[in-house]
């Protein structure tokens, strides 16, 4: 069930603009994104329910693909506050509340 | 309000020694989970309440692992006879009720096995 993320790092300058993917095999409920830096617990970012579904938060946004089991997670304008790890969780189709994650994919920024 | 609490916030133990992390979620959430993050690594699914009940066990790494959790609230996670390869952070998370409830995770508990 574990989503496969893509790509597993990014280096990007302050300012520009960087896309994480996130897949399933399986049909999809629901898409969590969550935010770690380096030595604390993950940070909730957005939830997303419906295909097609678009949510902002600041200058991060995601989508989600439902036909092809699929959400990205952009981020523009990149500051150095947006560094860490980002992790995509999901649920499936059928009721159940487990919720997995990626792997995750390391965003380093640089001045 | 209230965060998750973990507790303890490590734990040195010696292999072969059991060891118990307890995890105070949110009042009012009804779901509760266990993750392992090895040093770099990911969030591995344990296991997850919805009350009292564990309808998911299936991350649970082997049977020297178990988890039980005690009037919709409190929740243990045991680790019996602990081996190296069990050192990592051991996160809990806990939502309320509802499709679109975020996770609200505790600092975790740093477990190092010698």
């Amino acid at each position: 069930q574990q989503p496969v993320q893509s790509p597993q790092a990014v280096i990007l300058r302050e300012g520009e603009d960087a896309v994480i993917n996130c897949s399933s095999s399986k049909a999809l409920y629901s898409v969590h994104w969550y935010r770690q830096k380096h030595g604390e617990a993950p940070v909730f970012l957005m939830i997303l329910l419906k295909g097609g579904e678009q949510k902002g938060h600041e200058k991060i946004s995601a989508s989600f693909n439902e036909k092809k089991q699929q959400s990205s997670l952009y981020l523009t304008a990149s500051q150095l506050s947006y560094s860490g790890t980002y992790f995509c969780g999901t649920e499936l189709r059928g009721g159940s509340e487990k919720l997995v994650f990626g792997k995750g994919t390391k965003l380093t920024v640089n001045p | 309000g209230a965060g998750v609490s973990q507790s303890p916030s490590n734990k040195v133990t010696e292999k072969g020694k059991d060891v118990e992390l307890r995890c105070d979620p949110i009042s009012g959430h009804t779901a509760l989970y266990w993750y392992r993050q090895s040093l770099g690594q990911g969030l591995e699914f344990l296991i997850y309440f919805q009350g009292n009940s564990a309808p998911d066990k299936s991350g649970l790494p082997s049977d020297r692992f178990s988890a039980e959790r005690t009037g919709g609230s409190v929740s243990t996670l045991t680790i019996q006879r602990t081996q190296q390869e069990d050192s990592a952070v051991y996160l809990c998370a806990s939502r309320p009720l509802g499709a679109s409830s975020p996770l609200h995770f505790g600092n975790g508990t740093r477990l190092t096995v010698t």
